[in-house]
């Protein structure tokens, strides 16, 4: 199946400054790739999702790029807020077994983004 | 108003006894799946649904059964449950499993 690695498992970074995570992903069929957000207590929410038919979407503050050459795919949130803390999880689906059926979405382990004031 | 809700929101139980987590979706959503949510290991799918009647395993389906006898609902079992199923379990819907998905508010299941 699909194997998706996060990176950084924390990061902080000061209020007003870039923040950037970056997924990469093992199966060469996935096409798409969505980022949740969830606040403390809260259940994951989507923030932004790209399929493998572009190379960038914008949403205001936050970007999301694919390089389906190299398998990995970067969340890119600029002008850092106090509530950008948060937890922040790539995902991609894949084949359960090469050359078979859809599989599920699998997840990164998250990544703990801290806004320092 | 569009949601997925799931119950109970908290459930404190002994080993071995059988349990049921209910979720349901008002959204007429094909697929839906389960999460569980554990410290350092993200979210990880346990079962999904593409549709009525259609259910696969995710990546750590041992121990847990689902079934999808109606759109709206999908019930995650646990038959014997044991102390290592602590954890934070979510329920999902979207409309096919390339589209958002909406996430339950969650159970906390402890096992004793």
């Amino acid at each position: 199946g699909e194997n998706v690695e996060q990176h950084p498992s924390t990061l902080s970074v000061q209020e007003g400054d870039s923040a950037v995570i970056k997924c990469t992903y093992s199966d060469s069929a996935s096409n798409y790739f969505p980022w949740y957000k969830q606040e403390l207590g809260k259940r994951p929410q989507l923030i932004i999702d790209i399929r493998s038919n572009v190379g960038e979407k914008k949403d205001q503050r936050i970007a999301v790029t694919l390089n389906k050459t190299a398998k990995h795919f970067s969340l890119h949130i600029t002008e850092t807020q106090p509530e950008d803390s948060a937890v922040y999880f790539c995902a991609a689906p894949g084949r359960k077994y090469s050359g078979g059926g859809a599989d599920g979405l699998t997840f990164g382990k998250g990544t703990h983004l801290i806004i320092q004031p | 108003e569009a949601q997925v809700t799931q119950n109970p929101r908290y459930l404190i139980t002994v080993t071995g006894k059988k349990l049921t987590v209910t979720c349901s979706q008002n959204m007429n959503h094909e697929y839906m799946s389960w999460y569980r949510q554990d410290p350092g290991l993200g979210l990880r799918q346990i079962y999904y649904s593409m549709n009525v009647e259609v259910t696969d395993k995710g990546d750590v389906p041992e121990g847990y059964k689902v079934s999808r006898k109606e759109k709206r609902n999908f019930p995650l079992i646990l038959e014997s449950p044991s102390p290592n199923q602590t954890s934070l379990y979510f329920c999902a819907s979207s409309s096919t499993r390339l589209d958002t998905q909406y996430f339950g508010p969650g159970t906390r299941l402890t096992v004793l």
